[in-house]
């Protein structure tokens, strides 16, 4: 069964941080991944979008991996700020699995001022 | 800035009607998804479209139905509400290969 996986559930960091968060998933065939950031209550908003023949896309202070080999991404986000307090969700566009989304169950972030 | 909207943002409805959550894009977009989300939890998709008269349903089994009779609408019915039908309502859309975006979804109660 394809799954994504996203580990820690909740992470809470000081003002300034550096912080990465992970996202596995169980079959390396996959098209692209794409990272989301979701707000209480609200919708999500897309991050960044890497295709399968990437290694790493960035976008301002965001930086995100994959290594489809392990099944593994990585979110790095740079000198953390309060409001980037949210959920953090990735979602994984397997091969094979007609243009379905698959969806972690987010690391939601808390950042301390 | 995602050219994606849905309405209404909040439902509140009694028991047993008809309900309708409109999904509209203008980006031109061939896949459409509806997804369901229950407060803290994780998106389960429901259904989705490849296009024009193609609809499937999801990994999570709902009694709601949808159609695609236009590339740019893609509506969400519920027959008969009932409470366990109390959720977050979340469309998205995307291009072949490329990336999704997001409504701000529809939070529906049931009483």
């Amino acid at each position: 069964k394809q799954e994504v996986t996203q580990i820690p559930a909740a992470l809470s960091v000081p003002e300034g941080e550096n912080l990465v968060l992970n996202c596995s998933f169980t079959d390396s065939a996959i098209y692209n991944l794409q990272w989301f950031r979701q707000d209480p209550g609200k919708g999500l908003t897309s991050l960044l979008l890497i295709q399968s023949s990437q290694r790493e896309q960035t976008s301002g202070r965001l930086n995100a991996s994959l290594d489809k080999s392990s099944g593994r991404s990585t979110l790095y986000i740079a000198a953390s700020q309060p409001g980037d307090s949210a959920t953090y969700l990735c979602a994984v566009n397997f091969s094979g699995n007609t243009g379905k989304l698959i969806f972690g169950q987010g690391t939601t972030l808390q950042v301390k001022p | 800035e995602a050219d994606i909207y849905q309405t209404p943002r909040y439902l509140v409805i009694g028991t047993g009607k008809k309900i309708t959550l409109e999904c509209s894009q203008t980006m031109g977009h061939d896949k459409m998804y509806w997804y369901q989300q229950d407060p803290g939890m994780e998106l389960h998709l429901i259904h989705y479209s490849y296009g024009v008269n193609s609809t499937e349903k999801g990994d999570l089994s709902s009694e709601s139905t949808v159609s695609r009779i236009r590339t740019e609408h893609f509506p969400l019915t519920l027959e008969s509400a009932r409470p366990s039908h109390t959720s977050q309502y979340l469309c998205a859309s995307r291009r072949v290969g490329a990336e999704a975006f997001f409504g701000q979804g529809t939070r529906l109660t049931v009483v």
